[in-house]
């Protein structure tokens, strides 16, 4: 069986400081990856997925992750965060497209 | 075009009784999952269809829990003799499916149970 688990349940920031969100997964075989955010009173949006090649990946609103494979990670960064990326963040996994698995959240504050 | 819309988007319901919630995917994806989500905690996947497949109900928690999938559209979630413990927001997404180059999954706003 897979599971995703995110250590960290809040994680305040100020305005314009780097952020780095972690998830580990485990799962024997080969995962797909992604990160959802969920803006307040909104429903979950992609953020950015892993799928195969660049361990890199780019997503929306400058937010990028790197897979990690001997880790079994795939933590979320941003550079520098705004106040408008206040929001709870899912990272999943899936092998198979059939089944995801979601870890609890992490949910980001930024203060001014 | 349309999202994924569910209905209704909230329910309060009496310990005991049946529920139903709804869900109409978006036109012409095939996939369609069901998730919960409890307080502070993340989705738990309950059910997954795919075309005129066998649904995946691996993820129910208990037979009180049924989901069918009409004419490859809209579902309906069911939840019998409703317990406290069901109280959570209930997630419904589709996807293209198979045969796409990724079937990304696209959420509803969801459905806020409440069972008192």
């Amino acid at each position: 069986a897979q599971s995703v688990t995110q250590l960290d349940s809040q994680v305040p920031v100020f305005e314009e400081a780097p952020v780095e969100l972690r998830c580990n997964y485990s799962s024997s075989v080969s995962v797909y990856l992604f990160w959802y955010v969920q803006y307040p009173n909104q429903g979950l949006q992609l953020l950015l997925k892993y799928l195969s090649g660049s361990t890199l990946v780019k997503g929306i609103n400058g937010f990028e992750a790197e897979f990690n494979k001997s880790q079994t990670s795939f933590h979320l960064r941003k550079p520098s965060v705004h106040i408008s990326d206040t929001a709870e963040y899912f990272c999943a996994v899936t092998n198979n497209f059939n089944k995801f698995y979601f870890g609890s959240g992490t949910k980001l504050n930024v203060k001014p | 075009g349309a999202g994924v819309s569910q209905s209704p988007s909230n329910k309060v319901t009496e310990k005991g009784k049946d529920v139903e919630l709804r869900c109409d995917p978006i036109s012409g994806h095939t996939a369609l999952y069901w998730y919960r989500q409890s307080l502070g905690q993340g989705l738990e996947f309950l059910i997954y269809f795919q075309g005129n497949s066998a649904p995946d109900k691996s993820g129910l928690p208990s037979d009180r829990f049924s989901a069918e999938r009409t004419g490859g559209s809209v579902s309906t979630l069911t939840i019998q003799r409703t317990q406290q413990e069901d109280s959570a927001v209930y997630l419904c997404a589709s996807s293209l499916g198979p045969g796409s180059s990724y079937n990304e999954q696209f959420f509803g706003p969801g459905t806020r149970l409440t069972v008192l």
